[in-house]
């Protein structure tokens, strides 16, 4: 079945500096791909919706200049947490939708951002 | 917001079915239900989804009823690797899947 990627799987960073994570459709093409942010214990949050070859879009209260998305091509978009603080510690998780919908949505298995 | 309702937790004896009940009241015509699960830190995983007709995979049948507000997932002979969090999650328009989880079941399978 069609796979979604992320890498990397988890992350640990130092406070102020940037951190890229990426999101691969493996065997289908994504014109656009979703991506999440979960805290512990909670549901998963809508970020931004990221449509390939145009601007991202932000969910109210998103910061786009602190979660810079990038969707260069139709199986990888990426997502730079910039300026990173231990509040953007989390579980972030992308989602792809296929060229040729089939109403499935993939997601990816998450990459998990600490913060120090 | 989520315009879905869940009960926030379900325990299920392994071997028997599993049924989990989702409220999506406001759901219209021409808007679906997906259901997805979550294994502790591992992204949510398709089971299935429908927009009126009764629906079954390999994995769950879905079972919506007439006036299609609400919804029922049925894991036919649950097995301890079905302990997850479930999602349901409607309205969705198809073409457009902008999905807005809820808190979602907590399904715990007893040995």
């Amino acid at each position: 079945g069609a796979v979604v990627s992320q890498h990397p799987s988890w992350v640990i960073c130092k406070s102020g500096t940037s951190v890229k994570i990426e999101c691969r459709s493996l065997d289908f093409q994504a014109t656009t791909m979703f991506w999440y942010r979960q805290f512990p214990k909670q549901s998963l949050m809508l970020m931004a919706t990221s449509n390939e070859g145009s601007k991202a879009t932000y969910e109210q209260g998103v910061e786009k200049d602190k979660f810079l998305i990038n969707h260069a091509s139709l199986t990888l978009s990426t997502l730079t947490v910039t300026s990173a603080h231990p509040e953007d510690s989390s579980f972030y998780i992308c989602s792809a939708r296929r060229q040729m919908n089939t109403g499935e949505l993939f997601f990816g298995e998450g990459s998990r951002l600490t913060v120090l | 917001d989520a315009k879905t309702t869940q009960p926030p937790s379900m325990d299920c004896a392994e071997g028997r079915a599993a049924n989990l009940p989702c409220n999506h009241s406001t759901i219209s015509g021409n808007e679906y239900v997906y259901w997805y699960r979550q294994i502790h830190s591992q992204g949510p995983q398709y089971i299935i989804h429908g927009l009126k007709n009764n629906e079954t995979n390999e994995m769950a049948s879905l079972i919506i009823t007439e006036d299609r507000k609400s919804s029922t997932l049925i894991l036919p002979h649950a097995t301890l690797r079905d302990t997850a969090v479930y999602y349901c999650i409607a309205p969705v328009l198809f073409g457009n899947e902008k999905l807005t989880f809820g808190t979602g079941t907590r399904l715990t399978i007893i040995p």
